[in-house]
C-alpha cells in the first residue's frame, strides 16, 4: 500500500452534495486506477486514466460520477449529487505504464458515507 | 454475473495448521491470477499471483494452485500464523486488460492461536 496516496480517508457527505477523492499515485507513475467496494463485496474497476486521458471508464456509472487526471495534481473522482447508493469504499492504484508486468499495488482507500 | 467466486465467507484454522482458500471463475479469457490480503480499513495488499501457464506459484508461506481445466485455483497458507488473520480476495483478468481485475467477494480467515 505504501505510496499511493488517497485522501481523504472518511468523507462523510448529505444526500444532495458533491463528494471529491483525491488519489495521488506513487512517484513516477502517470496511470491511475480508479475501483469501488461495496460492503460484503468485491472491489469493481471504475476507470483508467493517464495524465489528461481516460483510458478505460467502462466500469464508470453513468450518472453522478467522473474522473480526471491533469497533467498537475493527483487524480480526482468526482461524485454529483451524491445519494446513499454510493457508499462504499474507493481505491485507487497507479503504475509507471501499460501493460505491465506488475501487479496493481492499492492505496489505503476513502470511505464514503452518505447520510 | 459473478465471473469469479469465492463460495468460503469464512475460514477458521488454528495456528501452525494448513489454511486452503479457494476460487472458481467463469471466464475462459482469464489468463492472470491473483490474491489480495484486506486489513480493515486498509487496501488490498498483493499477495501472490500466477500466470495461466503455471500451475503452481510459490513464495515463503503461500503457494498458489491453478487447475485450468476446473478453472479453479486455491491459496494455501502453511504454516498459518495468527497476523494472517484478514479477508482474503482472490481476482483474476486477461492480459490484454490486465488492469481490470475482477475481484471475488472474499474470504475471512481466522488463525487462532
Amino acid at each position: 500500500n505504501a505510496g499511493v496516496m488517497q485522501n481523504p480517508r472518511h468523507l462523510v457527505r448529505r444526500r444532495g452534495q458533491e463528494a471529491r477523492l483525491r488519489c495521488s499515485p506513487m512517484k513516477g507513475h502517470s496511470h491511475v486506477y480508479w475501483y469501488r467496494q461495496l460492503p460484503e463485496e468485491g472491489l469493481k474497476f471504475m476507470v483508467y486514466l493517464q495524465k489528461e486521458n481516460i483510458i478505460d471508464e467502462s466500469g464508470m456509472p453513468k450518472e453522478r460520477f467522473s474522473a480526471e487526471f491533469p497533467k498537475e495534481g493527483p487524480s480526482i473522482l468526482r461524485i454529483q449529487q451524491v445519494v446513499r447508493g454510493v457508499s462504499a469504499a474507493y481505491f485507487c492504484a497507479s503504475s509507471s505504464g501499460w501493460p505491465t508486468n506488475s501487479p496493481l499495488h492499492f492505496g489505503n482507500g476513502t470511505r464514503l458515507t452518505v447520510t | 454475473d459473478q465471473q469469479v467466486k469465492q463460495n468460503s465467507p469464512s475460514l477458521s484454522v488454528q495456528e501452525g495448521r494448513i489454511s486452503i482458500l479457494n476460487c472458481d471463475y467463469t471466464n475462459s479469457m482469464f489468463d492472470y491470477f491473483l490474491w489480495y490480503k484486506k486489513y480493515p480499513a486498509e487496501g488490498p495488499t498483493f499477495l501472490i499471483s500466477i500466470s495461466s501457464i503455471k500451475d503452481k506459484n510459490e513464495d515463503g508461506r503461500f503457494t498458489v494452485f491453478l487447475n485450468k481445466s476446473a478453472k479453479h485455483l486455491s491459496l494455501h497458507i502453511v504454516p498459518s500464523q495468527p497476523g494472517d488473520s484478514a479477508v482474503y480476495f482472490c481476482a483474476a483478468s486477461a492480459m490484454d486488460s490486465s488492469y481490470k481485475l475482477i475481484f471475488g467477494s472474499g474470504t475471512r480467515l481466522l488463525v487462532r492461536p
